[in-house]
C-alpha cells in the first residue's frame, strides 16, 4: 500500500544508468546522517550513514556524499536496477537529540527499463 | 528483515477508540522509537525509550502514549482516536540512546485506519 506523501520529487532513470538523490538540510549543528529506501509497504530500510567528520562514504553499489558548507548530501547509486525502485529519504541526527532521526520528504526513484 | 517486529500489521477501528500498536525490538537493541507517517508529513518522530525509561519526546498527541516493559517490547496507546490519526507506525530500534550515533532499525508498520 502507499506509505509515503503524495506530491514526491521523483527521479525517472533507466536500468543500468546511475542515480543521484539529493537532500538538503538546514540545521548546522547536525552530525551524523542516513540514507533509507523504503519499498511500498514496507518501514526504511538502512543504506549507508556517514558522520560529519567524513565527506564521502562508500558501499556496495552505493555511495553518500556530504558537503557540510552548503549542507548538503547525495546518495549516488551505481548500475541502477529495477529492485532499487523504491522511495529514498535522507535522515538526519541534530546533536544531543538522542540519536532522535530527522527525516526528509523523500524522493522517489522509478527505474525504467 | 530488519529484526523488529511489529504487530498488527493492519487495524481498522471507528472514531473515538482506543487502539494498542506492539514493537519487539531486534535482539540486544536498548533503545525503541516511534515515528508516525501520514501521506502529508511524511515520517514523524513520536516517543523514544531507553532501557524501559522515556528518554525524547517529539510530535506525540496528549491522547497518544507508550511505554517500554522490562523485555525491552514497548507498545503505543492510541485514544480517542480521530479521522486524522490514519497513518502508518513505524517502531525502530538502535543498541544505545544515542551517545554513540547509530542507524534505526525500522519495523514493517501498523497500518491504521480510523473510519
Amino acid at each position: 500500500g502507499e506509505s509515503v506523501g503524495l506530491h514526491l520529487p521523483t527521479l525517472s532513470v533507466q536500468e543500468g544508468d546511475n542515480s543521484i538523490i539529493n537532500c538538503a538540510y538546514s540545521n548546522s549543528a547536525s552530525d551524523y546522517f542516513i540514507w533509507y529506501k523504503q519499498e511500498s509497504g514496507k518501514g526504511p530500510q538502512f543504506i549507508i550513514d556517514i558522520r560529519s567528520n567524513m565527506d564521502k562514504r562508500q558501499g556496495q553499489r552505493v555511495t553518500v556524499l556530504l558537503n557540510k558548507t552548503v549542507k548538503h548530501l547525495s546518495l549516488q547509486i551505481a548500475a541502477t536496477q529495477p529492485g532499487d525502485s523504491a522511495v529514498y529519504f535522507c535522515a538526519e541526527n541534530r546533536a544531543g537529540t538522542a540519536s532522535k532521526l530527522t527525516f526528509g520528504t523523500g524522493t522517489r526513484l522509478q527505474v525504467t527499463l | 528483515d530488519s529484526g523488529v517486529t511489529q504487530t498488527p500489521k493492519h487495524l481498522i477501528t471507528a472514531t473515538g477508540q482506543r487502539v494498542t500498536l506492539r514493537c519487539s525490538p531486534r535482539s540486544g537493541d536498548l533503545s525503541v522509537y516511534w515515528y508516525q507517517q501520514s501521506l502529508d508529513q511524511g515520517l514523524q518522530f513520536l516517543i523514544q525509550y531507553y532501557n524501559g525509561e522515556e528518554r525524547a519526546k517529539g510530535n506525540i498527541l496528549e491522547r497518544f502514549s507508550a511505554q517500554q516493559f522490562p523485555d525491552l517490547h514497548s507498545e503505543l496507546n492510541l485514544s480517542s482516536l480521530e479521522l486524522g490519526d490514519s497513518a502508518l507506525y513505524f517502531c525502530a530500534s538502535s543498541p544505545r540512546t544515542g551517545t554513540n550515533n547509530s542507524p534505526l532499525h525500522f519495523g514493517n508498520g501498523t497500518r491504521l485506519t480510523v473510519t
